[in-house]
């Protein structure tokens, strides 16, 4: 079935650092593809979606392009501030599944001053 | 302002007891996915609903979980009868159409003692 696959964190990064994290699929269709991200007891949050091959999604200096042929949608910023620091989930929803939306393990992001 | 409403926030219940908790999807929504989070299996996927017909609930444990939509304005999912393994997050999240993004509510932080 469908999985989504993101690097294990938690990740720990200086203040104005670039930030990468991973995520990687498996899709038996053509999924929309999304990152969310988590505060401290909140609910998720839609952070940026690409919805087919070579979009790329951005929010907030946050960008992620869909790449088809590496299965990915690899989230990046160029420099991070403290308030990023979150939990970081990438999200598939598959037509062929019904439009079910599954998520990744999701990365802990740490930025310090 | 539009939002997932998801009712209690917190419960703390004895074992053996059932839970109900609720959910209002936004207004409109025709998606309605229940997640479960922990810190050792992240975010899973309980039940889906679409327009309140259930699309997908292989997630849940049938012996003990059940998920309805009475109308359009409410999810509901109960725990009968709860057990301390069942203690985590649970999260509604309301969608318009397959495979755009999800809202997701605050969660009810549920602790089965």
């Amino acid at each position: 079935g469908d999985s989504v696959t993101q690097m294990e964190g938690p990740v720990t990064l200086s203040e104005e650092a670039f930030l990468t994290i991973n995520c990687t699929y498996t899709a038996t269709g053509y999924p929309s593809l999304f990152w969310y991200v988590q505060y401290p007891g909140e609910g998720l949050q839609l952070l940026l979606k690409a919805t087919k091959a070579d979009d790329k999604g951005s929010n907030k200096g946050f960008e992620a392009t869909y790449r088809k042929e590496t299965t990915s949608f690899h989230l990046e910023k160029g420099s991070v501030q403290v308030s990023d620091s979150a939990v970081y989930f990438c999200a598939l929803s598959d037509n062929n599944q019904g439009g079910k939306l599954i998520f990744g393990q999701g990365t802990e992001l740490s930025v310090k001053p | 302002d539009a939002r997932v409403t998801q009712t209690p926030r917190h419960k703390v219940t004895e074992m053996g007891q059932e839970v109900t908790m609720r959910c209002q999807p936004i207004l409109g929504h025709n998606t309605v996915f229940w997640y479960r989070q922990t810190m050792m299996q992240g975010l899973e996927l309980l039940a889906y609903f679409r327009n309140r017909a259930p699309l997908d609930d292989s997630g849940m444990p049938k012996d003990r979980f059940s998920a309805e939509m009475p109308d359009a304005t409410l999810a509901t999912l109960k725990i009968q009868p709860s057990e301390p393994r069942d203690s985590a997050v649970y999260f509604c999240a309301s969608g318009l159409e397959q495979n755009t993004e999800a809202f997701f509510g605050q969660g009810t932080r549920l602790t089965v003692v």
